[in-house]
């Protein structure tokens, strides 16, 4: 079966720490791996990675995949409160009409 | 500008009404997606279609129905028989260009049936 299994569960840091959260995965034919940011309502886009080894950047974001060990890490540095949100891994597998497969999220509150 | 609507934002029913969501994307997509979710519970899949009329299901497709007649449109009705339609429902919808893949989601309808 399927599985995206994200870690930790939830994490609370203060303003200006440097946190990883974690994304590891079970499924057949891997095509990519999504990560979103989901605040009050829908998750809006972040990275996708289908490439190991290749680190995805976006401001205080990166991201990078490892195909061998099937994970996936998100880091956000000298996090700020707008950072607090749900970080939602979504993996896509390629098999004909399927959507993605989504972990339960990492709840992230950061404290001024 | 282009993007997801999805209506109305909040929704209460009785038990036992069956009720429809709309959503609806100018981002001219084939395909487009109904997701729910429940607290502690990562996006689970309803629902999928890839193209104009034909859908699939997904992985809790009991007690859903969904139809998709035009591009734009893919609207989910939550019947009687669904167990526990108290939720936040998203609705989303994909391309694939070159090299890269994007998934769009909509703001979201928040079911509540008492």
């Amino acid at each position: 079966e399927d599985k995206v299994v994200q870690s930790p569960l939830s994490l609370v840091v203060h303003e200006g720490d440097t946190v990883t959260l974690n994304c590891s995965y079970e499924v057949t034919n891997f095509r990519s791996l999504l990560w979103y940011k989901q605040e009050k309502k829908a998750p809006t886009f972040l990275f996708m990675l289908t490439s190991s080894g290749i680190e995805k950047k976006s401001g205080r974001l990166s991201s990078i995949l490892d195909k061998k060990e099937l994970f996936s890490i998100l880091n956000i540095t000298a996090t700020q409160t707008g950072d607090s949100a749900v970080y939602l891994c979504a993996v896509e597998a390629n098999q004909a009409g399927t959507a993605l497969i989504f972990g339960k999220g990492t709840t992230l509150s950061v404290s001024s | 500008d282009g993007g997801i609507t999805q209506s109305p934002k909040y929704l209460f029913r009785k038990e036992g009404q069956n009720v429809t969501l709309s959503c609806e994307q100018n981002l001219n997509h084939d395909a487009m997606y109904w997701y729910r979710q429940d607290p502690g519970q990562g996006l689970r899949l309803i629902y999928y279609s890839q193209i104009v009329n034909d859908f699939q299901k997904g992985d809790i497709a009991e007690g859903y129905s969904v139809s998709r007649e035009k591009k734009e449109s893919f609207p989910l009705t939550v019947t009687s028989a669904q167990k526990n339609p108290t939720a936040f429902y998203l609705c989303a919808s994909s391309i694939y260009r070159t090299g890269t893949y994007e998934q769009y989601f909509g703001p979201g309808t928040r079911l509540t049936v008492t």
